[in-house]
């Protein structure tokens, strides 16, 4: 089974901390996905990561960054937090071949004071 | 961002009934997917489907790829109260791409 795991699942930060949110997957995947998620918007794309080191922006990538050292995690940085970005957000990974198939982690719930 | 249309966007149904949804889009995909996700959880994928005409089974959830391509069926039989939840779809493109656009979600609450 794939397992994708996120290093918290509630997190309270102040506005303008720098906030960490980590994410590993175990099965090698070399594709990995953080969104973030808001009532009546949906699931939206921050950054995409389509190998070790590589990253590309999604739809919303301002005020965010991402790092990805090494091929079984994938960080996501807010360099300065503010309550806008107060959001419930998931990491995703996916093995590149014929069955693209994406698997979400359990979600951070990021509260920003 | 982009989203699917997703109907319908809740319903109550009764233990033992029948559930069916579905998603429509204006673009043809290449992938489709169905996820679940309880409340302050992550989506958990139900059902992948990759070509037209599929029709793929997981228990009681069966789930449909349209032949035209531009929409998908979930279907739930017998539903039971453990069912509740939000299901929602999910397209790609193009096999390889990394966007997916994402339906708008099917609140489901099931009556014991």
């Amino acid at each position: 089974d794939v397992k994708v795991t996120q290093s918290s699942r509630y997190l309270v930060k102040r506005t303008g901390e720098k906030v960490f949110l980590e994410c590993v997957q175990d099965m090698d995947h070399e594709n990995m996905f953080w969104y973030r998620q808001d009532p009546g918007l949906g699931l939206r794309l921050i950054y995409f990561s389509y190998d070790v080191k590589m990253k590309e922006k999604g739809d919303i990538p301002e005020g965010y960054s991402v790092s990805r050292e090494k091929k079984e995690r994938f960080s996501l940085i807010l360099e300065s937090a503010s309550t806008n970005q107060t959001s419930m957000y998931l990491c995703a990974s996916r093995y590149q071949g014929w069955t693209d198939t994406q698997y979400f982690g359990p979600g951070t719930r990021l509260t920003v004071l | 961002g982009q989203q699917l249309n997703q109907s319908p966007q809740s319903m109550f149904i009764q233990e033992g009934e029948d559930v069916s949804m579905n998603c429509t889009s204006s673009s043809i995909f290449n992938t489709w997917l169905w996820y679940k996700q309880d409340p302050g959880e992550g989506p958990v994928l139900l059902i992948a489907l990759y070509k037209a005409g599929e029709l793929t089974s997981n228990g009681r959830l069966t789930a449909q790829f349209g032949i035209t391509r531009k929409d998908s069926f979930l279907n739930i039989s017998a539903s039971i109260p453990s069912d509740v939840g939000i299901y929602f779809c999910a397209g790609q493109f193009l096999p390889g791409t990394y966007k997916y656009i994402f339906g708008t979600g099917t609140r489901l609450k099931v009556l014991a």
